[in-house]
């Protein structure tokens, strides 16, 4: 079973509005990550936020983590069309990794 | 473009085969981890290299064997071939283990028939 998972399953908005995905995980964390995924490609990697880090900014994304509810953010602001992706965060406990099933984001122009 | 390139980018096999699927890490990382993701889910870790060494392991069988090269690059091994090993297999390298930033290949997608 995956640790992380992701909500809402499926989003959709208009360019412009502000994004927001949640990711809920089961046990203790090294750190976690948030990647993108375009059409059943490679992932992207976005950004990392250590377990000791409450929150983090890269450009229009903005990160946040609360571990004593074992949960995460990814808040993507003024989207695009080109953000249309399924997001996935990644939690590792130093030598395994677990990814969520993925909220997958509809931009619409 | 991350750097980590995979062979082949597609596969094609019958059941009970064996396939081997390869992958070369980005210049400078010696870590190496292995996913594989169903159509519509996300990936799942099947195990990960740290020079040459297998680091850790998530919930696949042993016919889910791996290596990795002096070099970094790294294979993936899957024997007895069933159906449900149909999916999109990514390797991704990174600079160290313990939950260094991951660079993913485009991924090879096998369909067992």
């Amino acid at each position: 079973s995956q640790q992380g998972e992701e909500d809402p399953q499926a989003l959709s908005i208009q360019e412009g509005e502000n994004a927001t995905m949640n990711c809920s995980y089961k046990t203790s964390i090294n750190n976690l990550q948030w990647y993108r995924q375009n059409s059943g490609r490679g992932l992207v990697h976005l950004i990392l936020i250590r377990s000791n880090e409450r929150e983090k900014h890269s450009g229009r994304l903005r990160v946040t983590l609360d571990t004593s509810k074992k949960s995460s953010s990814l808040l993507i602001t003024a989207s695009r069309a080109a953000d249309t992706a399924s997001y996935f965060c990644a939690t590792d406990n130093f030598n395994k990794f677990y990814f969520g099933s993925g909220t997958k984001l509809n931009v619409k122009p | 473009e991350t750097g980590v390139t995979q062979s082949p980018t597609h596969l094609i096999k019958t059941r009970g085969q064996q396939v081997t699927l390869r992958c070369s890490s980005q210049s400078g990382h010696n870590t190496v981890s292995w996913y594989q993701q169903a159509l519509g889910q996300g990936p799942q870790f099947i195990f990960q290299y740290y020079r040459e060494e297998e680091n850790g392991r998530g919930n696949f069988p042993p016919r889910f064997s791996g290596l990795q090269f002096p070099n970094y690059s790294s294979e993936l091994n899957v024997n007895a071939l069933e159906l449900d090993d149909s999916a999109l297999y990514l390797c991704a390298s990174s600079l160290n283990w313990g939950g260094e930033t991951q660079y993913f290949g485009p991924g090879t997608r096998l369909l067992v028939l």
